[in-house]
């Protein structure tokens, strides 16, 4: 089944710990991008990656960081995480930049404490 | 700078009723204009694109470049379409980053 797999998808930590969500995605898509949704803000685009080894910031990047080694991972990494970074985070795909469509993942709770 | 803007936050319409949401954008180009959906506790799903032309579950999306929108349509609104709808865009002279509006919340009384 393509899918988007992203882990864990509840999280609690304490500010301070670095942590990794992890995002993969069986479809051999190129472009990959992690949202942060946030009530009444909507999705914000926290990095996307056209291609491996290519990434670049979105709207929201402060605070976090990214890497694409490989096509099918792209994981999210906060490496001091604070209270403001609790949010609901998503990743998504795609084949075309987004042409046909992004394939979302289930979505990651974060909270920091 | 590409932008997206939905003004109505929340939406709430009777069984059988037309629903619209409104969407409008500002883009320097051609843009993809998209309808994505989540239903409660779910992962967004594309609901429509405008260059495909096509009724999803009774919904329509038209863009008018003149007036920058891309409102999405429903005549005979059902329950099943309570869900939080979010409009977005992309397009080549951003690299195809895909920028989504505050999304709306749609209700569906029975």
């Amino acid at each position: 089944e393509a899918q988007v797999t992203q882990n864990p998808r509840y999280l609690i930590t304490v500010t301070g710990k670095k942590l990794t969500v992890t995002c993969s995605q069986n479809m051999n898509h190129e472009y990959m991008s992690w949202y942060r949704q946030d009530p009444g803000l909507g999705l914000r685009q926290i990095y996307y990656s056209m291609n491996v080894e290519v990434t670049d910031k979105g709207d929201v990047p402060e605070g976090y960081k990214v890497s694409r080694k490989e096509k099918r991972n792209f994981p999210l990494i906060l490496e001091s995480p604070s209270p403001n970074q609790t949010s609901l985070y998503f990743c998504a795909s795609s084949d075309t930049g987004g042409v046909n469509g992004y394939t979302f993942g289930s979505g990651t709770r974060l909270t920091v404490v | 700078a590409q932008r997206v803007t939905q003004p109505e936050k929340l939406l709430s319409v009777f069984k059988g009723a037309p629903v619209e949401l409104k969407c409008n954008y500002s883009y320097s180009g051609s843009p993809e204009l998209f309808w994505y959906v989540q239903y409660s506790r779910q992962r967004l799903q594309l609901l429509l694109r405008h260059i495909s032309r096509e009724s999803i579950k009774g919904f329509t999306a038209d863009l008018n470049k003149g007036e920058t929108s891309f409102h999405l349509k429903k005549p005979f609104a059902q329950e099943e379409d309570s869900a939080m709808y979010y409009c977005a865009l992309s397009g080549l002279s951003n690299d195809y980053k895909l920028s989504f509006g505050a999304g709306t919340t749609v209700t569906v009384r029975a």
